[in-house]
């Protein structure tokens, strides 16, 4: 199975200030069709996942423009340009490129 | 959009057997793979099964192959996950998402305890 690692898997921030999320897969997520199956999901205390990103850098309707993906091959990135207070809650990134899908630990973001 | 949702909560006892639901609205449910996701309490999220539009393909995690069974039938735009021989492992919040995860359920709890 392809492994995602996060880190860090506790993020402090300060209201305003820019977070970043690091994904690393196993494997090469590049998929036989040519695209990189690599989401970002967010969930909120008490909620269930949401999709903030697909294919590394498409940002699902809806999401503010602050949350942008990065990366290719087995890195990527999940950037916050300046977090707000409904940000917090823990984010996966997840591959669905190789049977089976699998997620990162969850990285959990939180207000200084 | 309407996201899928599931039914009820859930107890069994170890070994036993439960059918949970998803009935979808909002979406044309025939046109989408789907599948069902679970979290352990306080855990992270583990893609269990998927199913794609005609229910002819079907995948499962290791954990759960020969003893969960996934369906669907798009006349009830419904999904349906058959699990037996549960253990205590398989207890966790239960989601049907969309694809590749676009949307998701609110879950359903099950819990496998004597």
């Amino acid at each position: 199975d392809v492994v995602m690692t996060q880190s860090p898997l506790s993020l402090p921030v300060t209201l305003g200030q820019p977070a970043s999320i690091s994904c690393r897969s196993s494997q090469s997520l590049v998929h036989s069709d040519g695209n990189t199956y690599l989401n970002w999901f967010q969930q909120r205390p008490g909620q269930s996942p949401r999709r903030l990103i697909y294919k590394v850098t498409n940002r699902d309707s809806g999401v503010p423009d602050r949350f942008s993906g990065s990366g290719s091959g087995t890195d990527f990135t999940l950037k916050i340009s300046r977090v707000e207070a409904e940000d917090v809650g823990v984010y996966y990134c997840m591959q669905a490129t190789h049977w089976p899908w699998t997620f990162g630990q969850g990285t959990k973001v939180e207000i200084k | 959009e309407v996201q899928p949702v599931e039914s009820g909560e859930n107890l069994v006892q170890p070994g036993g057997s439960l059918r949970l639901s998803c009935v979808a609205s909002g979406f044309t449910f025939s046109n989408f793979w789907m599948g069902w996701i679970r979290q352990a309490p306080g855990k992270g999220l583990e893609w269990v099964a998927s199913i794609k539009q005609d229910g002819s393909e079907k995948n499962y995690v290791d954990s759960v192959k020969g003893r969960f069974t996934i369906s669907r039938d798009n006349a009830k735009n419904s999904l349906y996950l058959q699990m037996s021989s549960l253990r205590d492992e398989d207890t966790a919040v239960y989601y049907c998402a969309r694809k590749r995860g676009e949307t998701w359920g609110q879950g359903t709890l099950v819990t496998v305890s004597s």
